[in-house]
């Protein structure tokens, strides 16, 4: 079974930083990957998906990069904003199903 | 595009008593999840159909959990005795197609259990 974890739980950064949010797995035979952002009472907002076949995906302020051999990908937010404050969560696609990490909660101090 | 639209958004009942979700997905979405999220987690798939069909259930605790999606557009997911360990926002979303597309995201109904 697929195993997700995001290291750390919680960052809290001073606005402007850039900053890198991590996500590992355990078993590299995926589909696709994707980041997600969730605000507090709300559901989630998809960020970026990457395809198993691609190594990463951009936009605006947010990269992400898919290794699949290492079963690591990440999350770069350059020039982080208050606005940027919520929680993260990554989930790994296998062939039907998604697995979901439980998440970085970010805090950007103003 | 109209989201993934769910209601109720807020349900406090007590235990052992009944509760009924509802989700529509995005239009012409084929496959729609039902997720359960814990305090603290990330979302836990329960049940996940392609139309009106299910493709996976294995975490769905059916003794008292049941979701029906029927003529392959909406869904509803049923709780039936509640228990306190029930606790938790109820998330539906969808997608396209059933080889992980992009999934999309309904901003959940959070459930409370007295």
């Amino acid at each position: 079974k697929q195993e997700v974890t995001q290291i750390p739980a919680a960052l809290s950064v001073p606005e402007g930083e850039n900053l890198v949010l991590n996500c590992s797995f355990t078993d590299s035979a995926i589909y696709n990957l994707q980041w997600f952002r969730q605000d507090p009472g709300k559901g989630l907002t998809s960020l970026l998906l990457i395809q198993s076949s691609q190594r990463e995906q951009t936009s605006g302020r947010l990269n992400a990069s898919l290794d699949k051999s290492s079963g690591r990908s990440t999350l770069y937010i350059a020039a982080s904003q208050p606005g940027d404050s919520a929680t993260y969560l990554c989930a790994v696609g296998d062939f039907n199903k998604f697995y979901f990490g439980s998440g970085t909660k970010l805090n950007v101090k103003p | 595009e109209a989201g993934v639209a769910q209601s109720p958004r807020y349900k406090i009942i007590e235990k052992r008593q009944s509760v009924a979700f509802w989700c529509n997905p995005i239009s012409g979405h084929a496959t729609l999840y039902w997720y359960q999220q814990i305090l603290g987690q990330g979302p836990k798939l329960l049940i996940q159909f392609q139309n009106n069909g299910v493709v996976d259930d294995s975490q769905l605790p059916k003794d008292r959990f049941s979701a029906e999606r029927l003529k392959g557009v909406d869904s509803t997911l049923k709780i039936q005795p509640a228990k306190l360990e029930d606790s938790a926002v109820y998330l539906c979303a969808s997608s396209s197609g059933l080889l992980n597309y992009e999934q999309y995201f309904g901003p959940g109904t959070r459930l409370t259990v007295t």
